[in-house]
């Protein structure tokens, strides 16, 4: 079975800092990535996926992520953050072998001051 | 894009009885829907996988008698609580598989169901 590992847990920064999420996950097969974020009171919106292909990808809103398969990392990135990403952002893996139903990381809570 | 709807957004109850909850995919048909629990600060729990006319498949540790899930449509499943007790309070969220994305097997959220048990 797979699993996932967001080791920040809490994360706070200054507007105009840059971000990066660091996210890991253990399955030897052929997986599908996604960053999801959870504005407060709101639900679950994704911010970005990768299946295949280019193992940079573009999400919404100024966020990127990065595939790196030999690291088993898909790590979440945004090179200066405003107020208005304050928010919890949770990685997800899903696979072939676990039916695609995906794993879920414990999330990181990001505050961003102004 | 795809939009998933829940129904009620929250609900208080009080300690001994039943809630249902609607989840419902509203453009497009989902063979499979999935039910999570939410505790504060913390991430997605599955509890069960709903497929279309079959019965769901429940997580470990999950009391499939205490969680009924029913999906009797290609857009509508149903999570029902019975017997609440307050720690059932949770925010319990459902996600939908687009049939025609299949190969994808991307997820889409509902808003979440917030219920208080008294």
């Amino acid at each position: 079975a797979q699993s996932v590992s967001q080791h920040n847990h809490h994360v706070i920064l200054s507007e105009a800092a840059s971000l990066e999420l660091g996210c890991n996950y253990s399955y030897g097969g052929t997986v599908n990535l996604f960053w999801y974020v959870q504005y407060p009171g709101q639900h679950l919106q994704l911010l970005l996926k990768y299946f295949s292909g280019d193992p940079l990808v573009k999400g919404i809103k100024g966020f990127e992520a990065e595939f790196i398969k030999s690291k088993f990392s898909f790590n979440l990135r945004k090179p200066s953050v405003q107020w208005s990403d304050t928010a919890e952002y949770f990685c997800a893996v899903n696979a072939s072998g676990g039916s695609y139903i995906p794993t879920f990381g414990r999330g990181t809570s990001l505050i961003v001051h102004p | 894009g795809a939009v998933v709807s829940q129904h009620p957004s929250w609900v208080i109850c009080k300690s001994g009885t039943s809630v249902k909850i609607e989840c419902r995919s509203l453009d497009f048909q989902a063979t499979t829907m999935f039910w999570y629990r939410q505790f504060p600060k913390q991430s997605l729990m599955l509890m069960a996988t709903s497929n279309e006319g079959s019965k769901a498949t429940y997580e470990q540790g999950v009391e499939k008698d205490k969680f009924l899930i029913n999906h009797a449509s290609l857009t509508l499943s149903t999570l029902t609580v019975t017997s609440a007790h307050p720690e059932d309070s949770s925010f319990y969220i459902c996600s939908a598989r687009d049939l025609k994305l299949r190969e994808n097997y991307e997820q889409y959220f509902g808003p979440g169901t917030r219920l208080t048990v008294t």
